[in-house]
């Protein structure tokens, strides 16, 4: 059963058209992250929540920005998307304890055209 | 703030060889490591973590890593690659108890 989803799949946009992309956990799981990843690139992280404390990394792009409604889902938000966002974005969750394992969904694949 | 370095790009072995990836990680205080496996247009799978205690940690389909403070390594291996194997796997350390800073990868290719 997926633990971790996310939608859609694979999304196409259009260069400065926005765009959101979802993330939704059936693990109730405290922590929820996104990252960024780039072709043949290792997994970089744009920004996390700890319920609903917002963390962002000190050098994500303002273009993006993130919503978390409730526990179970969480949003990225790509104001306007340049040709350089075309990535895989990944969602993960976590419990509350550090120790406790991060589990990844399957990936958004973006296309900026 | 960490780093993780994983010298190999690429890897190639063939099915049924041993196989290890190396991995060395650049941190003041004990390193919280993992090794995640990255299939082809899929999310990360964890294999295996180190927090303390036994620096030899079991992992999922029949990995291990060892964990040597004096040389900064956190070497993943299996002792017989099987063709599913093939895959990218990553090295990462966690840093401030909440983020993980991964390497730049291994891409394993298995030859029958």
């Amino acid at each position: 059963d997926a633990m971790v989803i996310q939608n859609p799949r694979y999304q196409v946009t259009q260069f400065g058209k926005p765009v959101t992309l979802s993330c939704s956990q059936t693990l109730n799981h405290n922590v929820m992250y996104w990252y960024q990843q780039k072709s043949s690139q290792a997994p970089k992280l744009l920004f996390h929540y700890y319920d609903k404390d917002f963390n962002n990394e000190a050098d994500t792009p303002d273009n993006f920005q993130s919503r978390r409604p409730n526990t179970s889902f969480c949003f990225l938000d790509i104001r306007s998307p340049g040709l350089g966002d075309a990535a895989m974005y990944l969602c993960a969750t976590r419990g509350g304890d550090f120790t406790d394992t991060q589990y990844f969904g399957p990936g958004t694949r973006l296309t900026v055209l | 703030a960490q780093s993780v370095t994983q010298p190999d790009i690429h890897i190639t072995v063939s099915e049924g060889a041993s196989l290890e990836l190396r991995c060395n990680y650049s941190y003041g205080a004990t390193p919280y490591l993992f090794w995640y496996v990255q299939s082809p247009g899929q999310g990360l799978q964890l294999l295996l973590k180190y927090f303390s205690g036994d620096t030899l940690v079991q992992g999922i389909k029949g990995f291990e890593a060892e964990f040597k403070r004096s040389q900064s390594s956190f070497n993943l291996r299996k002792p017989s690659v099987h063709w599913s194997d093939a895959a990218e796997y990553f090295c990462a350390v966690m840093e401030y108890g909440n983020k993980l800073v991964f390497g730049a990868g291994t891409i394993l290719r298995v030859k029958s």
